[in-house]
């Protein structure tokens, strides 16, 4: 079945801990991206990407980094720079020609 | 840049009707609305186009009108399984970039009562 699998589901963190937020696309998609939800926000864009080895900044991308080495993966690294880190975190990916998005079922990332 | 939804929350009987709103300050390209039930990943429910395209998906229905930038969601019959939160994103590519990208507006909750 193809689809985007994201993992894991919950991860927690102590403050100052870098973590890693996979995000793997089977759907062969172009197009990958990152968003952030919190209650009341609606979704805001971290990172972007359109081909591999290429990506650009959204509208939060402090404290944030991403890579993409591969078609398939656009994992996504939260910092220890990053004030705010607790949230969930959603990935999605679209062709070029739709930009119909995809979502990932989402990590829900506890920082303390 | 982030459109504007309207209303914030509706609560509806099953078989009421309701209309969300999607406005957008910028000329917009295409709109997107998706749903999203709570704790799980936004579902994809339709795409509108320029040129005032009316697309449908089940009972709910949307419009697009590009002079006055903003597009309206149509639930009609609402059913249980309506409830949710709905997002409204719209299509743009930023002045410098060659990528497009979503710009999401911050959702209205719908809670459909039996």
């Amino acid at each position: 079945d193809g689809g985007i699998t994201q993992s894991p589901k919950y991860l927690f963190r102590k403050e100052g801990q870098n973590v890693t937020l996979s995000c793997e696309q089977n759907l062969n998609h172009d197009a990958m991206y990152w968003y952030r939800q919190d209650p009341g926000q609606g979704l805001r864009l971290i990172y972007y990407s359109q081909i591999v080895n290429d990506f650009q900044k959204g509208d939060i991308a402090e404290g944030y980094s991403v890579s993409r080495e591969k078609k398939e993966s656009f994992p996504l690294t939260v910092t220890s720079a990053q004030k705010n880190p607790t949230a969930f975190y959603l990935c999605a990916s679209s062709t070029q020609g739709s930009h119909e998005q995809y979502f990932g079922p989402g990590t829900r990332l506890t920082v303390t | 840049q982030q459109p504007v939804q309207s209303p914030q929350a509706v609560i509806l009987r099953e078989g009421e009707d309701a209309v969300i709103n999607c406005s957008s300050s910028k000329a917009l390209y295409s709109v997107h609305w998706y749903r999203q039930k709570h704790g799980e990943a936004p579902v994809f429910l339709m795409i509108l186009l320029k040129g005032g395209e009316q697309k449908g998906h089940e009972k709910i229905s949307a419009s697009f009108n590009e002079k006055k930038q903003q597009s309206s969601l149509y639930l009609t019959a609402s059913q249980l399984s309506y409830s949710g939160t709905y997002f409204c994103g719209t299509w743009r590519i930023d002045r410098g970039s060659t990528l497009g990208r979503l710009y999401f507006g911050r959702g209205t909750q719908l809670t459909v009562w039996p």
